[in-house]
Formats: C-alpha cells, structure tokens, sequence
C-alpha cells in the first residue's frame, strides 16, 4: 500500500448524513483515483483527476463528489443522494502515462444505516 | 470500450501445483494488461504488466503471465502454488485513449491454495 494513506479505515453513517473519505499520497504523482468494490463486481471508478483542480466522472460518479486542491490530496464525499453506499472504497495514483501502473490505499470500509 | 473478463470466481489449487488464473480482454488499439493482488480487507498490489515485448512477462512473488493477442488473453500463472498465494486477483485492461491511466478490472478470481 505503500505511499498513499486512507482514513478511517472503517466508517459508520447514518443514512442522510454526508460523509468524506480522505485520500492522502506522498509518491508525488499527477493522477489519482477513487473506485469502489462491491462484492462480485470487481472495481468501478468513481472519479479521477490528472491534475490540481482538475478532475473528470468516471463510471459511477452520481452521488458522489471530490475535490484537488493539492497535489497530495484527493477527498471523496459520498453525498446522501448515494444510492446504496455500503461499500469498500479504494484511493489510488499514478505517473501519468499508458504504462504505469496505478498504486492503491489500503482502502476505507463505509457502512451506512 | 475497453473489458476484461476472468471466468472463473475461483481457482483451487494444491500446494506445490502449478496455478493459472484466466483473464482475457477487449480494447482497440494497442492492449496494456495488468494483474493486481488483494489480501482480505486490503488495498490492491501490482504483480505484473505487459505493454510491449515479450509475450511472457515476469511479475512480483514468482508470477508470470503470458499474453496471446490472438486469443486475446492474459492469462496469470505460477510454476508451483503456496498456501500464502491465496487471495482475490484482478485483471486490468488500460483505456489507452488518454493519459489518466484510467483501468477497466475483471470481477476478480479467488485463488485458494490448499496442502
């Protein structure tokens, strides 16, 4: 996991609160990204970012948001308009470049009731 | 759009085995392929990536994978399992029509090593 931290590890909301997953990476990287993993469905990205101020939906970016306002930083808020959002959310980043490969956190379980 | 399909939700395997863990893909153009390892409640790790070059290429723990782009395959394997190997494995394919590294993943394979 090396390099790129995620708090908290486990997060519990209520249902109809906001909440923000922190994504934090000191590879000095261009690119960073959020996916969550659901059971059976491997990873859907969420959004990304090639740059500060700068980033693009991804797959299942609806009820969701972000913010890169630093190189280091790439925060997730899952807004109550989130459908279902149980899940198992991981943070990576990357050079920018088709070959490099992306380095993950270790990942922030959210559960809301 | 770019896909990536793993057929298989689990692989057993013996101790001492050979493994192999199937993945094949869909992309235009030029494929960039990657495997990633997940151990329980953990972050993905790179294993390996084939960009260019030889068909067989050499990763991290002993894997190797061998990319056919006739049968469009990048198939993960290793010449002799351990029980430490079991975890979840994901096939990746990159969408090579930018430069964010954007990565399509399989559903994943769950390798049990058994002695």
């Amino acid at each position: 996991d090396g390099g790129i931290t995620q708090s908290p590890k486990y997060l519990f909301r209520k249902e109809g609160q906001n909440v923000t997953l922190s994504c934090e990476q000191n590879l000095n990287h261009d690119a960073m990204y959020w996916y969550r993993q659901d059971p059976g469905q491997g990873l859907r990205l969420i959004y990304y970012s090639q740059i500060v101020n700068d980033f693009q939906k991804g797959d299942i970016a609806e009820g969701y948001s972000v913010s890169r306002e630093k190189k280091e930083s790439f925060p997730l808020t899952v807004t109550s308009a989130q459908k279902n959002p149980t899940a198992f959310y991981l943070c990576a980043s990357s050079i920018l470049g088709l070959s490099y490969e992306q380095y993950f956190g270790p990942g922030t379980r959210l559960t809301v009731t | 759009a770019q896909s990536v399909a793993q057929p298989e939700d689990q692989v057993n395997v013996a101790e001492g085995n050979p493994l192999t863990v199937k993945c094949t893909y869909s992309v235009s153009g030029n494929p960039y392929l990657f495997w990633y390892v997940q151990y329980p409640n953990r972050g993905l790790q790179f294993l390996l990536k084939y960009i260019t070059g030889d068909n067989l290429v050499k990763g991290s723990y002993g894997f190797e994978a061998e990319f056919n782009k006739s049968q469009t395959s990048f198939h993960l394997k290793k010449p002799s399992a351990l029980v430490s190997d079991s975890a979840l494995y994901f096939c990746a394919v990159r969408d090579n029509t930018g430069t964010a590294s954007k990565l399509t993943f399989g559903t994943g394979t769950r390798l049990q090593v058994t002695l």
